[in-house]
């Protein structure tokens, strides 16, 4: 079975400060792994995606991910946090072998102080 | 990516009664979606809209309480039957262009019963 895991619910940055969300995973297969970010009010907004190729993928807005898989990690990360990207990030995988449906993880809010 | 337009974005209802939930889709998609998310929590998947056959459920989710229709590969209903507080939720429709692609989602049904 398909799982994902954001081990803090919330995280908390200085602006300009890099920083890092956290995400794990677990898969029969091969992973097929996004990153989604929601505003109060709003959708899912897609950030990122690791299909296959390189294990460090860049997305929206500045942010970047890294692939582990032996560490069957995910991280999201910034160089530099605005008080805007302050917003609930979603982590999600696909079994790209068996062909479910994604799975989301709890979620992690970030907040950017100025 | 595909443009998903949801209504309406919020609604009150009264306890027993019935809300249809429309997602429009701006380019046929072969994969749809509805999904129920707990304010601040992580999504749940409801079902997959299927064109032309009945919406697979996940389980936990009954067609008579989550009734479903995909007229065709634009666009899709989400009802909720019979309302009671435990309802109150926000419902998303999403949807997915290909296998290794990520799902996008609409801006979400906000729906409280009182």
């Amino acid at each position: 079975a398909q799982s994902v895991a954001q081990p803090e619910d919330q995280v908390k940055v200085a602006e300009g400060n890099p920083l890092t969300v956290k995400c794990t995973y677990s898969v029969s297969g091969n992973p097929y792994l996004f990153w989604y970010v929601q505003y109060p009010n709003r959708g899912l907004q897609f950030l990122l995606k690791y299909i296959t190729g390189d294990n460090l993928v860049k997305g929206s807005y500045g942010f970047e991910a890294e692939f582990n898989k032996s560490q069957t990690s995910f991280h999201l990360k910034k160089p530099s946090a605005l008080v805007s990207d302050s917003a609930l990030y979603f982590c999600a995988v696909r079994d790209a072998d068996y062909g479910q449906n994604f799975v989301f993880g709890p979620g992690t809010r970030l907040s950017v102080l100025p | 990516s595909a443009v998903i337009s949801q209504k309406p974005s919020r609604d009150i209802c009264q306890r027993g009664t019935s809300l249809t939930i429309q997602c429009q889709v701006d380019s046929q998609v072969t994969m749809m979606f509805w999904y129920r998310q707990q304010p601040g929590q992580s999504l749940t998947l409801i079902a997959t809209a299927n064109q032309g056959s009945e919406a697979t459920y996940e389980s936990g989710f009954v067609i008579d309480k989550f009734p479903i229709s995909r007229p065709n590969l634009t666009f899709s209903t989400l009802t909720v039957s019979n309302m009671s507080p435990e309802d109150s939720s926000i419902y998303l429709c999403s949807v997915e262009q290909g296998p290794n692609q990520p799902q996008h989602f609409g801006d979400g049904t906000r729906l409280s019963i009182l």
